[in-house]
C-alpha cells in the first residue's frame, strides 16, 4: 500500500549547523512532494515542494533532493536556528489519479540546540 | 497567517454533547478538506469537498458529518464522539481541483472528547 515514511522521530542539531531530514516513499507513481513545517500550536505551512522531473530544487536556506530510483526525498536546512525547531512531514501526490490527494509522512521532530 | 481561520481553537465536550467545528478560507479556493491528527501518527485525511461537493469520505464514522455551504466554509458537525477522537482537527484549502498541489492548512481545532 502506499506509505510516506521519515527514518528519524527526532534530529537534534546544534544552532549553526545544517539539518537534514531525510523522507522515504513507497508510491512509484507519485510525482508531485512537499515539505511541510508544524511548530506548535499551528497547523502545518508549506516550506517546499518538487515536481519528478526535477531532483533538486532549493528555496531560501532549504534545499529538497529528491532520488526517484531509491524513492527518497531529503529536506536539508542551512544553518538551522531556534526557530526551525518543529515538527517536518513530508507528503506525496500522484496527480495523474482521479482524485489526487496527498498522502503525508509521520513527522520527523528537529530539535535545535543553542 | 494562512488565510485559513479555524473555530474554536479548543473544545470540550462530553460523549453526548453536539458540537461544530467551523473552517473559513480567504483564499478563493475551490477545495476544501478535513484531517485528523493524532499523536504519532500522520495526518489522516477525513473528508475532502471540490466546489462544494463532497468528493472523498475517508471511510469516517457517522459521528462525523461535515457540510459545506459554499467554497469558503467548511464545518464538521459532531455528535456521541468517543474519547478516542480526541485529537487536533485541521482544515485544509487549495486551489486545484484534484487535490494536486500545496495545500494550506488552518492552525487546528484541539478536540478532548471526556
Amino acid at each position: 500500500g502506499e506509505s510516506v515514511g521519515l527514518h528519524l522521530p527526532t534530529l537534534s542539531v546544534q544552532e549553526g549547523d545544517n539539518s537534514i531530514i531525510n523522507c522515504a516513499y513507497s508510491n512509484s507513481a507519485s510525482d508531485y512532494f512537499i515539505w511541510y513545517k508544524q511548530e506548535s500550536g499551528k497547523g502545518p505551512q508549506f516550506i517546499i515542494d518538487i515536481r519528478s522531473n526535477m531532483d533538486k530544487r532549493q528555496g531560501q536556506r532549504v534545499t529538497v533532493l529528491l532520488n526517484k530510483t531509491v524513492k527518497h526525498l531529503s529536506l536539508q536546512i542551512a544553518a538551522t536556528q531556534p526557530g526551525d525547531s518543529a515538527v517536518y512531514f513530508c507528503a506525496e501526490n500522484m496527480s495523474s489519479g482521479n482524485t489526487g490527494k496527498l498522502i503525508f509522512g509521520q513527522g520527523t521532530t528537529l530539535q535545535v540546540k543553542p | 497567517e494562512t488565510g485559513v481561520t479555524q473555530t474554536p481553537r479548543h473544545l470540550v465536550m462530553g460523549m453526548t454533547n453536539k458540537k461544530s467545528l467551523k473552517c473559513e478560507q480567504h483564499l478563493g479556493h475551490n477545495a476544501m478538506y478535513w484531517y485528523k491528527q493524532s499523536a504519532k501518527k500522520p495526518l489522516e485525511l477525513m473528508f475532502v469537498y471540490n466546489f462544494k461537493e463532497q468528493t472523498e469520505n475517508n471511510s469516517v464514522p457517522s459521528r462525523f458529518s461535515p457540510e459545506c455551504p459554499n467554497s469558503s466554509h467548511l464545518f464538521l458537525h459532531l455528535h456521541t464522539l468517543q474519547p478516542e477522537d480526541s485529537a487536533l482537527y485541521l482544515c485544509a484549502s487549495s486551489p486545484a481541483r484534484d487535490g494536486a498541489g500545496i495545500q494550506y492548512f488552518g492552525a487546528g481545532t484541539r478536540l478532548s472528547v471526556l
